[in-house]
């Protein structure tokens, strides 16, 4: 089955204490992005890529990194999460990032930063 | 620069009458358009998208959305509202001429609740 997969999906953290998001994808789709969702102000790009090595902020990358070693995987890193990183984050791909491209998401992981 | 408004962040309809959820855009060139729609607890799905072919679009579950460039408008419509269709919609635009490869941009999303 085409899918994206994201673990954790559920996770509780404290300030400061580094975590990895990880974000899969099996139809070896190109372009792979990274969104957080946030009540009334709808889904907001962090990251994306397009193809293995290649990375480029999105609107809001503070305090957030990535890295594209595999096709497959796009893992979200928070080296010092804050609270105000509490959010419902989003994993995304599609064929090759085109205008028309539609996009497939994985089923959300929710962080809570005490 | 590109941008989205979703003109209502409610809409509250009966089961069996029409659905209306409205969407603005802002964009330098002619862009794509996309309605997705998410579920409770759940990811987002494609519902319909729009890529400068024709400017009705119709999409899963009887929605449609048509492209109106004068107006600026990429309104989502369905005859007759179905319990099934309460969840959060989101109208996305896509422009990647210029500087906005790859990057999507999401209105606020507009959360629709179907009473019996």
């Amino acid at each position: 089955e085409a899918q994206v997969t994201q673990n954790p999906r559920y996770l509780i953290t404290v300030t400061g204490k580094k975590l990895t998001v990880t974000c899969s994808q099996n139809m070896n789709h190109e372009y792979m992005s990274w969104y957080r969702q946030d009540p009334g102000l709808g889904l907001r790009q962090i990251y994306y890529s397009m193809n293995v090595e290649v990375t480029d902020k999105g609107d809001v990358p503070e305090g957030y990194k990535v890295s594209r070693k595999e096709k497959r995987n796009f893992p979200l890193i928070l080296e010092s999460p804050s609270p105000n990183q509490t959010s419902l984050y989003f994993c995304a791909s599609s064929f090759d990032g085109g205008e028309t491209d539609t996009q497939y998401f994985g089923p959300g992981t929710r962080l809570t930063v005490l | 620069a590109q941008s989205v408004t979703q003109l209502d962040s409610h809409v509250s309809v009966s089961e069996g009458t029409p659905v209306l959820l409205r969407c603005n855009y802002s964009s330098s060139y002619s862009p794509s358009l996309f309605w997705y729609v998410q579920h409770p607890n759940k990811g987002l799905q494609l519902l319909l998208k729009y890529t400068s072919a024709a400017t009705l679009v119709k999409g899963i579950n009887g929605f449609e959305a048509e492209f109106k460039k004068s107006e600026t408008s990429f309104h989502l419509t369905k005859p007759s509202a179905h319990m099934s269709d309460a969840a959060e919609y989101f109208c996305v635009v896509s422009d990647f001429r210029g500087t906005s490869y790859g990057k999507l941009t999401f209105g606020q999303g507009t959360i629709l609740t179907v009473h019996p």
